[in-house]
């Protein structure tokens, strides 16, 4: 069975721009949750959607949003970007909400 | 979400068991263990669970303490691939929880040759 996919692996943007990040979940897995991991901050919980609905949410500004589709895939979102918002974005997924969650390899995000 | 310490750094030779010690003093009769790790640049990893009862797969072994304010993570015969940071995690629901995993520090395992 496939595992978690990121897409795109890389990305360096702007300050200001938006960035979209997508997450392909292991097949037959309907919960996806999101993480930025920084050297300063660690791994930290951003959200949970479940059922293309968000279930759950951490301590991050309105900048940051996402989405699932009926398909379960998912994509984040991070408008107006700022310098501190460059960090590696690891999606997960679990077959449901409180399941072991199974991490993709991450999108390295850079903004300058 | 109950609070866990862990040492920030441990070695361990090839071929030898590796034992990472986790302390969860607060936790609560609905919270369980978890284990994942993150191996340098890749995303983390699940290792394994448990709620009381000491439990094996694969990968690994848990062993969690009758009180279960401790539990120990076993890798029987690590080898220098399984060199990673190794993070316990309590969490109320069997996985994620209402507000996501809580990523402490973590212990960084070195496996020496």
């Amino acid at each position: 069975k496939a595992g978690v996919t990121q897409t795109p692996r890389y990305l360096i943007k702007t300050r200001g721009q938006q960035v979209t990040l997508s997450c392909s979940p292991i097949s037959g897995h309907r919960s996806v949750s999101w993480y930025q991991q920084t050297p300063g901050q660690g791994l930290q919980f951003l959200f949970e959607y479940f059922s293309e609905t968000q279930r759950n949410k951490g301590n991050f500004p309105g900048r940051f949003s996402g989405r699932q589709f009926s398909n379960s895939r998912s994509e984040m979102n991070v408008s107006t970007l700022e310098l501190g918002d460059s960090a590696l974005y690891l999606c997960a997924s679990s077959l449901r909400i409180g399941d072991e969650q199974y991490f993709g390899p991450g999108t390295r995000l850079t903004v300058t | 979400d109950a609070k866990t310490t862990q040492p920030t750094s441990m070695d361990c030779a090839e071929g030898r068991a590796a034992n990472l010690p986790c302390n969860h003093s607060t936790i609560s009769g609905n919270e369980y263990v978890y284990w994942y790790r993150q191996i340098h640049s890749q995303g983390p990893q699940y290792i394994i669970h448990g709620l009381k009862n000491n439990e094996t797969n694969e990968m690994a072994s848990l062993i969690i303490t009758e009180d279960r304010k401790s539990s120990t993570l076993i890798l029987p015969h690590a080898t220098l691939r399984d060199t990673a940071v190794y993070y316990c995690i309590v969490t109320m629901y069997s996985g994620g929880g209402a507000d996501g995993l809580t990523f402490g520090k973590g212990t960084h395992l070195i496996i020496q040759p």
